[in-house]
């Protein structure tokens, strides 16, 4: 089945620092995949996606690469600010039977703390 | 465009209970996914609701079930409820044919 892997959390940086939150997946076929975050008492937001092979999603400052080959799609940021704390979710997209049936598997999540 | 709104935002619940909780999607995406997000399990998918159709079901009892209405609009239901079901559920919308999903703020149960 489908399987997302997340990188153990908490991470704990200071501001400006450089960030990688790895992310790895088992899926048959070509899934699409996505980052969302999630604030305090809030619901999921959208950061980024990409739905093919070397596909390179970026919003806000964050970069996350489709690699096939790896099965990977790692978030990187090149320095963080104290407003980037908040829990980060990879997740994977495939079709679940004909049609435009989909359904989210998601990692278990990374807490991001960033120190003024 | 407004985004996914669920309502009420929180609520408190005896065991043996039933619930209901409501979501809009956003204007003019027809598909309704439900996600259950626990501390123990994370994000657990629940069901998808297509033009009034459950099109997809997760791994849940039947205590929790679903439906939606003309206007797109949904609501889950969770009869008999037991302490575990305390979670936050959220709920998704998507256009057809896409494959990103946009989630609202959520609901958040409590069972005691």
């Amino acid at each position: 089945g489908n399987s997302v892997t997340q990188m153990e959390g908490p991470v704990t940086l200071s501001e400006e620092a450089f960030l990688t939150i790895n992310c790895t997946y088992t899926a048959t076929g070509y899934p699409s995949l996505f980052w969302y975050v999630q604030y305090p008492g809030e619901g999921l937001q959208l950061l980024l996606k990409a739905t093919k092979a070397d596909d390179k999603g970026s919003n806000k400052g964050f970069e996350a690469t489709y690699r096939k080959e790896t099965t990977s799609f790692h978030l990187e940021k090149g320095s963080v600010q104290v407003s980037d704390s908040a829990v980060y979710f990879c997740a994977l997209s495939r079709p679940v039977s004909s049609g435009s049936a989909r359904q989210l598997t998601f990692g278990s999540g990374t807490q991001l703390t960033v120190l003024p | 465009k407004a985004g996914v709104t669920q309502t009420p935002r929180y609520l408190i619940k005896t065991r043996g209970q039933q619930v209901t909780l409501s979501c809009s999607p956003i204007s003019g995406h027809r598909s309704v996914s439900w996600y259950q997000q626990t501390p123990g399990q994370g994000l657990q998918f629940l069901f998808e609701y297509f033009s009034e159709t459950q099109r997809n079901k997760g791994n849940f009892p039947g205590r929790f079930s679903g439906r939606q209405f003309s206007n797109s609009r949904s609501e889950m239901n969770v009869s008999t409820l037991e302490l575990g079901d305390s979670a936050l559920y959220l709920c998704a919308s998507k256009e057809t044919g896409a494959d990103t999903q946009y989630f609202g703020p959520g609901t958040r149960l409590t069972v005691l």
